[in-house]
């Protein structure tokens, strides 16, 4: 079976863009979360989303969005990107929801500058 | 305010020794804490706890949760080099999820 895959692995943005990354989950399982991981913050949840509808939410602001397609592949959105945005982003999917087992993929690195 | 506490926040031991890792929280509403280890990049899920008492395992990993006392914990025997890696343990409650700063384990030959 083939992995959690997120696209892209690397991404450098300029302050005030957007930006959207993307997570395709393993066959067959139904929630992906999304997590932002920082030096600072540490690992922090973002959102789950589960048969196309987010079920769960951080504490996170609005600017943070995200949304799952019928095949379960899973985007987020971070709209007037911030200094404070660059992280290391990511998925993890689940046959059942995120405090099941959950198999993350590699992470997409954003820089702000 | 809703935390997760793990310590201690960084320990070095030698092949062959048995470690023991905590994880303290305080929140509302309690669902699950799950452990993770992450080596390089992504985590990779160890366990799942959902009540207390119940020892799970997993080779040389075991884990337990204490609701009364609002902790888990987690054991290494006969560590290796292998088993060197940041631990983290995550609390679900409510809608959110959080997890602690994480315990990095050196296990030197």
């Amino acid at each position: 079976k083939a992995g959690v895959t997120q696209t892209p692995r690397y991404l450098i943005k300029t302050r005030g863009q957007q930006v959207t990354l993307s997570c395709s989950p393993i066959s067959g399982h139904r929630s992906v979360s999304w997590y932002q991981q920082t030096p600072g913050q540490g690992l922090q949840f973002l959102f789950e989303y589960f048969s196309e509808t987010q079920r769960n939410k951080g504490n996170f602001p609005g600017r943070f969005s995200g949304r799952q397609f019928s095949n379960s592949r899973s985007e987020m959105n971070v709209s007037t990107l911030e200094l404070g945005d660059s992280a290391l982003y990511l998925c993890a999917s689940s046959s059942r929801d995120r405090d099941y087992e959950q198999y993350f993929g590699p992470g997409t690195r954003l820089t702000v500058t | 305010e809703d935390k997760v506490v793990q310590s201690p926040l960084s320990l070095v031991v030698h092949e062959g020794d048995t470690v023991t890792l905590n994880c303290s929280y305080e929140v509302t509403n309690f669902r699950s804490l799950l452990w993770y280890k992450q080596e390089k990049k992504a985590p990779t899920f160890l366990f799942m706890l959902t009540s207390s008492g119940i020892e799970k395992k997993s080779g040389r990993l075991s884990s337990i949760l204490d609701k009364k006392e609002l902790s888990s914990i987690l054991n290494i025997t006969a560590t290796q080099t292998g088993d060197s890696a940041i631990y983290l343990c995550a609390v679900v409650w409510n809608n959110d999820m959080r997890f602690g700063a994480g315990t990095r384990l050196t296990v030197k030959p």
